[in-house]
């Protein structure tokens, strides 16, 4: 089942730009995870933020995490053509063991 | 339409034995990829099969792993003389074909090895 929704669906920048993509989620849970896919491969894990962590940097993505407002964000700064990709938060929910997924955002960054 | 099912849904194993962990994807998807998740960490991609056609094993341990997905039947991810450091969840995801960008999870087998 998915639980995390990220918005916007669909986000088209051009290089050098930065890339925001929103994660909401409904449960409490024990850490938040982003991923990536590039079309027709599996999923790349990115970074993990535990629900005590509000912030997490790595390389050019940083993540943020509000568990009063049950939500996430991942910033992509400096974009670049090959960062053009589905992305898609995960949540590890706190009461049982099952990974709940979202739709994902479909980024396109232009040369 | 049910949903990508995976069973077991928990499985313990003593070390040495072999461990099949099986996943049916949902009805008409005909692309089955495997992950595997260590305790508080991030899924990590092992396997992406078509039916009958291994497409992407970069994830897959060299020894031990084995991954099929027959013409019928589910998709099998089998561990052979498991060893403590197997113990993971594992999950499958399935897409359908053409748009192998959406990926629907299943629940997922956690694997226990003594």
């Amino acid at each position: 089942s998915q639980q995390g929704e990220e918005d916007p669906q669909a986000l088209s920048i051009q290089e050098g730009e930065n890339a925001t993509m929103n994660c909401s989620y409904k449960t409490s849970i024990n850490n938040l995870q982003w991923y990536r896919q590039n079309s027709g491969r599996g999923l790349v894990h990115l970074i993990l933020i535990r629900s005590n962590e509000r912030e997490k940097h790595s390389g050019r993505l940083r993540v943020t995490l509000d568990t009063s407002k049950k939500s996430s964000s991942l910033l992509i700064t400096a974009s670049r053509a090959a960062d053009t990709a589905s992305y898609f938060c995960a949540t590890d929910p706190y009461n049982n063991n099952d990974m709940r997924f979202g739709a994902g955002t479909r980024l396109t960054v232009k040369p | 339409n049910a949903g990508v099912m995976q069973n077991p849904r928990h499985l313990v194993r003593r070390r040495g034995q072999e461990a099949r962990l099986r996943c049916s994807p949902m009805k008409g998807h005909s692309h089955v990829y495997w992950y595997r998740q260590l305790p508080e960490e991030g899924l990590k991609f092992m396997v992406y099969l078509q039916k009958e056609n291994i497409i992407d094993e970069s994830g897959m341990p060299k020894e031990r792993f084995s991954a099929e997905f027959p013409k019928e039947g589910p998709s099998i991810l089998r561990i052979q003389q498991v060893v403590r450091g197997d113990s993971a969840a594992y999950f499958c995801a399935s897409s359908p074909l053409g748009q192998e960008e959406t990926q629907y999870f299943g629940p997922g087998t956690r694997l226990l090895v003594l």
